[in-house]
């Protein structure tokens, strides 16, 4: 089937060293993003890539960075962890080309700072 | 600045009935809005969505209603069947754009 996958499930990290989550598609979709969710909160849009161009939301802290080296992977990088930076990470992929089309989600990556 | 808010954390119903989820936006320029479903565990599922230029989106037992003059959408599920116990997110994004604001969520628990 094709799908989305995030590796780890679960990370730990300690405060301030920099953690990488992973993200895999295989339905060879363009558009690629990541989210952050809180605990009962909605997910927030950190950025996206639509193919190699990168969009970052303009309230995404420096400390989040993101790279895509192929349509399959994305990745996100958090170069100093702080407390407030653990949440779910969800990365989503979508195909763009076509109006209105869902995005498609993985499940997800939960991120505990040390 | 919540531009999509779900007003509702929880929502109990009985099997058999009918479950109604609400969702209110701000932003006028929203014309597309998706419903996705999650199980704990996993990541939101796409479940059904409707264009701004429709009012009424049907697919089986779910239906999503748009009345934009009252920036409201409301999805039903119609009978409440118990694997239907999930997290419900409200989500919207304008023309041409990416960007999917998501509501905080609603979660719906159907009693057997």
């Amino acid at each position: 089937d094709a799908m989305v996958i995030q590796n780890p499930r679960y990370q730990v990290t300690q405060f301030g060293k920099p953690v990488t989550l992973s993200c895999s598609q295989t339905l060879n979709h363009n558009v690629m993003y990541w989210y952050q969710q809180k605990s009962s909160q909605a997910p927030k849009l950190l950025f996206h890539y639509y193919d190699k161009d990168f969009n970052n939301e303009a309230d995404t802290p420096d400390n989040f960075q993101s790279r895509r080296p192929n349509t399959s992977f994305c990745f996100l990088d958090i170069r100093s962890p702080g407390l407030g930076d653990a949440a779910m990470y969800l990365c989503a992929t979508s195909r763009a080309g076509t109006a209105n089309q869902p995005q498609h989600f993985g499940d997800g990556t939960r991120l505990s700072i040390l | 600045d919540q531009q999509v808010k779900q007003n509702s954390p929880s929502l109990s119903v009985q099997e058999g009935r009918i479950s109604i989820l609400n969702c209110d936006y701000t932003n006028s320029m929203f014309d597309y809005f998706l419903w996705y479903k999650k199980y704990p565990a996993e990541g939101p599922t796409f479940l059904i969505s409707i264009s701004s230029i429709k009012d009424k989106n049907e697919d089986g037992r779910f239906t999503v209603f748009l009345n934009k003059s009252a920036k409201h959408l409301s999805l039903h599920i119609v009978p409440s069947q118990p694997g239907d116990s999930a997290v419900y997110f409200c989500a919207a994004r304008g023309t041409g754009g990416f960007k999917t604001i998501f509501g905080a969520g609603t979660r719906l628990f159907v009693k057997a």
